[in-house]
C-alpha cells in the first residue's frame, strides 16, 4: 500500500499568514491527490483533486501543486474560517490512503 | 441540497455484529460510486472500503477484509455496510462518502464503539 506523510503535525499561524503544508508519497502518484479541510465534530471537506484542481466554491486563497512523491498545499492570507485540520489523501490505486493530518492553530 | 444520512451506530461488545446505513437526499446516489471512511476518536481519516455504481466493483481496505461488507441499493438510494466480528479497535465514527476516487460528498458520520 502506498503510505502518505504529511508536514509539520501542527503549525501555528495567524490571521492573514501565508502557509505551507507538505505531503509526501511512498511511491509516484502522478498527481492522484487530494486535500480535505476537516473542523472537530465535522465530516471533511475536500478543497483540491488531482493535485491542483479546486472544488467548485473553494476560495482561491487555497492553492496546491505538485507531482510524483511531494505536494504541496498553500492557504495565502489566512483566514479565522480556515483554522482545522489537513489531511492529502492519495487515489492512485483503490486502497486510498489519507495522510496523518496536518492542524492549524492560532498562534 | 445534497445530503448523506448515516445511522446504526452503537455501543456492541468484541465479537459482535452492526449494521450500518447511509441515506442520501437531494441527489441521486445510485450515480455515485461510494465509499466509506472512519475515523477513531483523535486520530486520522481511514478509508476501508468502496463500491462502484452498478455494484459489481467492490474494495476493502485489509483492516477489515473478511470482516466487513459493503452493498448497495440503489432502488432506495441507500449504502450499507455490515459488520462483523467486531473488535476494539474498530472504534470509530463511520462516515459515507460520495466519489470515486476522490470525495466529494461526505455524511456526517455515525460512532461505532466497541467495547465490553
Amino acid at each position: 500500500d502506498i503510505q502518505m506523510t504529511q508536514s509539520p503535525s501542527t503549525l501555528s499561524a495567524s490571521v492573514g499568514d501565508r502557509v505551507t503544508i507538505t505531503c509526501r508519497a511512498s511511491q509516484s502518484i502522478s498527481t492522484w491527490l487530494a486535500w480535505y479541510q476537516q473542523k472537530p465534530g465535522k465530516a471533511p471537506k475536500l478543497l483540491m483533486y488531482k493535485a491542483s484542481t479546486l472544488e467548485s466554491g473553494v476560495p482561491s486563497r487555497f492553492s496546491g501543486s505538485g507531482s510524483g512523491t511531494e505536494f504541496t498545499l498553500t492557504i495565502s492570507n489566512l483566514q479565522p474560517d480556515d483554522f482545522a485540520t489537513y489531511y492529502c489523501q492519495q487515489y492512485n490505486d483503490y486502497s486510498f490512503t489519507f495522510g496523518p493530518g496536518t492542524k492549524v492553530d492560532i498562534k | 441540497e445534497a445530503q448523506l444520512v448515516e445511522s446504526g451506530g452503537d455501543l456492541i461488545q468484541p465479537g459482535g455484529s452492526l449494521r450500518l446505513s447511509c441515506a442520501a437526499s437531494g441527489f441521486t446516489l445510485s450515480y455515485y460510486s461510494m465509499n466509506w471512511v472512519r475515523q477513531a476518536p483523535g486520530k486520522g481519516l481511514e478509508w476501508i472500503s468502496y463500491i462502484s455504481v452498478r455494484g459489481d466493483t467492490i474494495y476493502y481496505a485489509d483492516s477489515v477484509k473478511g470482516r466487513f461488507t459493503i452493498s448497495r441499493d440503489n432502488a432506495k438510494n441507500s449504502l450499507v455496510l455490515q459488520m462483523t466480528s467486531l473488535r476494539a479497535d474498530d472504534t470509530a465514527v463511520y462516515f459515507c462518502a460520495g466519489g470515486e476516487a476522490y470525495f466529494d460528498k461526505w455524511g456526517q458520520g455515525t460512532l461505532v464503539t466497541v467495547s465490553s
